[in-house]
């Protein structure tokens, strides 16, 4: 089955950019999918195929991809961007794939 | 805009069948789209169950697939996900979406806002 690896945590200052990462083999040929959730509430979209967002997200938020690692960067970062986010894929093998998520704190 | 609610019993016997159906307001099943389930351990990630289109195409992932029946009702626009035979295991968050894969980006635009089920005696 296909695996997603991704940081457990990240920290950033009011202001500075965050990268989370997302790893799996050769995920540079497959789509990513980000969404972030924060407590108690259900996850949301925030990057599609690659790098595409929703209309109602900030252009803050941006993806990008390699050959082995895709990357959600959150540039200008409020309080409010502190939640989980997570990356997803679909494989041939596992269908859709969820990473195992991010916790990102703004210090 | 899109609306997405579950509805459904909070508690489950172990060995029993879980139950849960989605409510979707704001747009027609039939009109495209794949519609999925997707559920969230307290505290751990999520893990995408199973995703079925209003004309019948059906896609599970592979390690609940046994145990998974999906179902779409056009004529109410609601979907349903039955898990049989549940355990502790199962308890979680079961969250409701649409899903993109007929476009070919398998991805979940809209979500509901989950429901808990709790599988204990």
């Amino acid at each position: 089955s296909y695996v997603l690896t991704q940081p457990p945590s990240v920290s950033v200052a009011p202001g500075q950019t965050a990268s989370i990462t997302c790893g799996g083999d050769n995920i540079g040929s497959k789509n990513v999918h980000w969404y972030q959730q924060k407590p108690g509430q259900a996850p949301v979209l925030v990057v599609y195929d690659d790098s595409d967002r929703p209309s109602e997200i900030p252009e803050r938020f941006s993806g990008s991809t390699s050959r082995s690692t895709a990357t959600l960067t959150i540039s200008r970062v409020e309080a409010g961007d502190e939640a989980d986010y997570y990356c997803q894929v679909w494989d041939s093998s596992s269908d859709v794939v969820f990473g195992g998520g991010t916790k990102l704190t703004v210090l | 805009q899109v609306h997405l609610q579950e509805s459904g019993p909070g508690l489950v016997k172990p060995s029993e069948t879980l139950s849960l159906t989605c409510a979707v307001s704001g747009y027609s099943i039939s009109s495209g789209y794949y519609w999925g389930w997707i559920r969230q351990p307290p505290g751990k990630g999520l893990e995408w169950i199973g995703s079925m289109s209003h004309s019948g195409g059906t896609y599970h992932n592979p390690s609940l697939k046994s145990r998974v029946t999906i179902s779409v009702d056009t004529s109410t626009n609601r979907f349903s996900l039955k898990v049989s035979s549940v355990t502790a295991a199962d308890t979680a968050f079961y969250y409701c979406a649409r899903d993109a894969r007929h476009t070919g980006s398998y991805y979940f635009g809209r979500w509901g806002q989950g429901t808990l089920v709790t599988v204990s005696s």
